[in-house]
């Protein structure tokens, strides 16, 4: 499964809304349990990539609530409510519907 | 929360074998993934294939079946990337990570910089 984000980067300013967004190829949603099989990450410059969703929309424990993920099917958005200058980073999306599991490109996030 | 510490950053010349550590502790499941993933300089995620820590049994992606293996010491609790046949394109860094069987990667190594050079 082919996962493509976009933007490849985008130049916000604090406290902006922040949409970055993720398709698949074919759809990592599971109709008959419900489930999607999609997370998020966030990478930092020197750091390993650290978990934000996962089940397209769960956030992980510890993840500020501006952090937000929706979507279904084969069209995912990672949303942050307000950036602040710690949320500079690469955003990653993540399928775990079938093998091989794949991410996305990326996405830079930069402060304007 | 699990916590997996990496083996050190590592420099080899074409030809040469590697092994990569990575040891977990703070696990409290019985049976995950240990994932292994690649990112080449400036470059994205790509996953290699994991290791079921229950049972041992690696899985590979393709692209990285032969030169690539996995192997588990359960009386240390640290899985092993061996990469054989080093070439130039080899140069990355190597992620361990663990999930559940099916499961978003909830916990990373801090990586390992392997440089392949003459």
């Amino acid at each position: 499964i082919v996962m493509t984000q976009s933007p490849d980067s985008l130049t916000v300013s604090l406290g902006e809304r922040t949409t970055i967004n993720c398709k698949s190829s074919q759809s990592v949603s599971n109709s008959s349990n419900n489930k999607k099989y999609l997370a998020w990450y966030q990478q930092k410059p020197g750091q390993p990539p650290k978990l934000l969703i996962y089940g397209a929309s769960t956030r992980e424990s510890g993840v500020p609530d501006r952090f937000s993920g929706s979507g279904s099917g084969t069209d995912f958005t990672l949303t942050i409510s307000s950036l602040q200058a710690e949320d500079v980073a690469v955003y990653f999306c993540h399928q775990y519907y079938t093998t091989p599991w794949t991410f996305g490109q990326g996405t830079k996030v930069e402060i304007k | 929360q699990v916590q997996l510490v990496q083996s050190g950053s590592e420099l080899k010349k074409p030809g040469a074998s590697v092994k990569v550590s990575c040891k977990a502790s703070g696990y409290t499941s019985t049976s995950y993934a240990l994932n292994w993933v690649r990112q080449a300089p400036g470059q994205g995620l790509e996953w290699m294939g994991w290791i079921n820590t229950n049972t041992g049994s690696p899985t590979y992606a393709q692209g990285f079946r032969g030169r690539f293996v996995f192997s588990l010491d359960t009386s240390v609790t640290t899985t092993y990337l061996q990469i054989d046949s080093l070439k130039a394109e080899d140069s990355a860094i190597y992620y361990c990570a663990t999930s559940p069987p099916r499961g978003a990667f909830d916990s990373w190594g801090q990586g390992t910089m392997v440089t392949v050079s003459s």
